[in-house]
């Protein structure tokens, strides 16, 4: 079946450095999700990515999807303490009404 | 609006009971999903629903039972819970399918299986 792999599972980073995770999937993907999980809660939808090559911006949060449409990134530019948590790709490849999850990359902050 | 709730939000229990894990929502949405998060796995996808009425296996559906008779709830049982069923569970919905909707998560229900 389909398998959506992230690394790296873990990141330290000072304050102010920047942050990238990546996302590879086993298969081609119609589109890509990004959700962020806070300590202790639950995962918020981020964006979504549908064409390939596409690129977004959220304020200092950069989404990328592959040409192939089989990876993604999510890049943060000078990360803050807010920005701690584990964040998460989720594609979508053939047929159905599911999503697959990758399996997270946890980031840790330090101020 | 409340957006999704679970109940409960902590449990523990013996191997070979049952419980089941209520999960609702206030949204209208049509789709609804349960998930269990294991470290360094992500989100596994259970079981889930198009509809009232209606639902199917997800990539790990097997030691659970769902059910959704009523649109804003959705059910998911454990007949005889076993140690590896120990998990964190969401439940999450979206208006419609979540390959291409936003999914809208509940807090989380932690199952400790002894």
């Amino acid at each position: 079946g389909q398998q959506v792999m992230q690394i790296p599972q873990y990141q330290h980073v000072q304050e102010g450095e920047d942050f990238t995770t990546y996302c590879n999937s086993s298969t081609t993907l119609s589109n890509i999700q990004w959700y962020k999980q806070r300590p202790g809660g639950h995962p918020v939808f981020l964006i979504q990515l549908v064409k390939s090559g596409e690129v977004k911006k959220q304020k200092r949060l950069t989404f990328q999807f592959g040409e192939a449409k089989k990876n993604s990134s999510l890049h943060i530019t000078a990360t803050q303490t807010t920005d701690v948590g584990t964040y998460f790709c989720a594609g979508a490849g053939g047929a159905g009404n599911m999503l697959t999850f990758g399996g997270g990359t946890r980031l840790m902050v330090k101020p | 609006n409340a957006g999704v709730t679970q109940t409960p939000k902590f449990r523990v229990l013996k191997t070979g009971q049952s419980m089941t894990l209520l999960c609702a929502q206030d949204m209208n949405h049509e789709y609804m999903y349960w998930y269990r998060q294991d470290p360094g796995m992500g989100l596994r996808l259970i079981h889930y629903s198009v509809g009232e009425g209606t639902t199917a296996k997800g990539e790990v559906p097997d030691g659970y039972n769902v059910s959704r008779l009523k649109k804003q709830n959705f059910l998911l049982g454990l007949e005889s819970a076993a140690p590896s069923q120990t998990s964190v569970y969401f439940c999450a919905s979206s208006r419609t399918s979540g390959r291409t909707d936003t999914q809208y998560f509940g807090p989380g229900t932690r199952l400790t299986v002894l």
